[in-house]
């Protein structure tokens, strides 16, 4: 079974630093997709950035980026420019491939509360 | 249609007691899915709906939990005597499976926070 482990339950970052979350995934699969979901207080989960594993080149989205690691089964985020309205809960998650059969239900990590301290 | 919705957003309850939640999703999703977030956890897999048809479901729940998704529209999740450890936040989220097998990504809803007295 595939699981998702955040080594960091907290982290915190001044206003206009750069902060990096830690992922780390466990599967033998070698396609798959991995997210990173921002779950602010009491508000729904949205998605922040998403890679395909088969795809070499690190995914951005403006202020948000990856470092994904394959060999090493890493998917950390860069989050650059921290604003306040990013303080959240941050997780890692895995989803299987279509193709592969199945739910494609997300695996979820524990999370990271990010704090972003002005 | 804004997105998907939950409700209730808050329900308290008596250990023993029946509690139904809904979820109505984007409106063109065919995939439909409820996770259970218990404090300081990621969200965990309960079932996940194809349209009407409920075709996965995990360990975790009991004979207890029942989901439905008729006319592969809204759905709902049912818990019957309700322990203390039910006590969670429910999440749906939906997303739309393609032709060719290209899925979207999932989108949530605000939850309902389940609490069990």
């Amino acid at each position: 079974a595939q699981t998702v482990t955040q080594s960091q339950p907290e982290m915190s970052v001044q206003e206009a630093e750069t902060v990096t979350l830690s992922c780390t995934y466990d599967t033998s699969e070698s396609d798959y997709y991995l997210f990173w979901y921002k779950q602010p207080p009491s508000r729904q989960m949205i998605l922040v950035i998403r890679q395909e594993a088969y795809k070499q080149q690190n995914a951005t989205e403006n202020r948000f980026s990856v470092n994904f690691q394959k060999a090493a089964k890493s998917f950390s985020l860069k989050i650059s420019d921290s604003q306040l309205g990013d303080a959240a809960m941050y997780f890692c998650a895995y989803r299987k491939t279509f193709h592969q059969g199945g739910s494609e239900k997300l695996v979820f990590g524990k999370g990271t509360k990010l704090t972003v301290n002005p | 249609d804004t997105g998907v919705s939950q409700d209730p957003r808050h329900k308290i309850t008596k250990r023993g007691q029946n509690v139904t939640f809904r979820c109505d999703p984007i409106s063109e999703h065919n995939r439909l899915y409820w996770y259970r977030q218990t404090l300081g956890q990621g969200p965990e897999f309960l079932t996940y709906f194809q349209n009407e048809a409920q075709l996965e479901k995990s360990r975790l729940l009991s004979d207890r939990f029942s989901a439905e998704r008729p006319k592969g529209s809204f759905s709902t999740l049912e818990i019957q005597r309700t322990e203390q450890g039910d006590s969670a936040m429910y999440l749906c989220a939906s997303s739309l499976l393609g032709a060719g097998g290209s899925n979207t990504e999932a989108f949530f809803g605000q939850g309902t926070r389940l609490t069990v007295v």
